[in-house]
């Protein structure tokens, strides 16, 4: 199975503080990844797919990024509404695996 | 687009865990999309369980695939899930999903509200 590892698993900012979040996968995905957020209580929502590629209804202060097999997701200008786990998911081979989860905390 | 995940919220160890997804919006029927389970056990990471084609062409978990059936029902355009045998290690959120179909777009862009299963005695 291609593992992901996320890091950094928690990072507290403050509201307008640009945040980066890395997913590293095993072996090569290509751009096949996409990135989620889900709030307490709530189901993940999808953001962000083809690593870059924002979601209808997504703010455009989220974006994602790749470099090999290396995918980053920024929130430039974080809000109170951002504070949520956030999961990479690689989406080119089976079976589906995620990361392990970033959790953001607003200051 | 909704899905609705039903079924018990307590299951007894060594017992079959059985859950329904009801699908509005969107026909169970169509090609473009595979309908599927990933769970959540509480406070921890998401897990796929498996997908389901229209044509019912299936896809699990390999560590899972002893135990796991997935299955639709067009006629009421729902999807469903077993699991047998199961364990305190299965008590999780259970989330209904939907990804596209077309190689690549195996993102999950639709998702249940998700539903709470305990396995205990």
């Amino acid at each position: 199975d291609i593992q992901m590892t996320q890091s950094p698993s928690s990072v507290s900012a403050s509201v307008g503080d640009r945040v980066t979040i890395t997913c590293r996968a095993s072996e090569g995905i290509s751009n096949y990844l996409a990135w989620y957020q889900q709030k307490p209580g709530k189901a993940p929502q999808l953001l962000i797919y083809t690593a870059s590629t924002l979601q209808s209804g997504v703010p455009s202060r989220f974006s994602g990024s790749r470099s090999g097999t290396d995918f980053t997701l920024t929130i430039s200008g974080l809000q109170p509404e951002d504070s949520a786990t956030y999961y990479c998911q690689q989406a080119n081979t089976f079976p589906w695996t995620f990361g392990q989860g970033t959790k953001v905390d607003i200051k | 687009l909704h899905l609705q995940e039903t079924g018990p919220g307590l299951v007894k160890p060594s017992e079959t865990l059985s859950l329904t997804c009801a699908v509005s919006g969107d026909s169970i029927n169509s090609p473009t999309y595979f309908w599927g389970w990933i769970r959540q056990p509480p406070g921890k990471g998401l897990e796929w369980i498996g997908d389901i084609y229209h044509s019912g062409s299936t896809y699990y978990r390999s560590s899972l695939k002893s135990r796991v059936t997935i299955s639709i029902d067009t006629s009421k355009n729902q999807l469903s899930l077993k699991l047998t045998s199961v364990t305190p290690a299965d008590t999780a959120f259970y989330y209904c999903v939907r990804h596209p179909a077309a190689a690549g777009t195996n993102w999950f862009d639709s998702w249940g509200q998700g539903i709470l299963v305990t396995v205990s005695s």
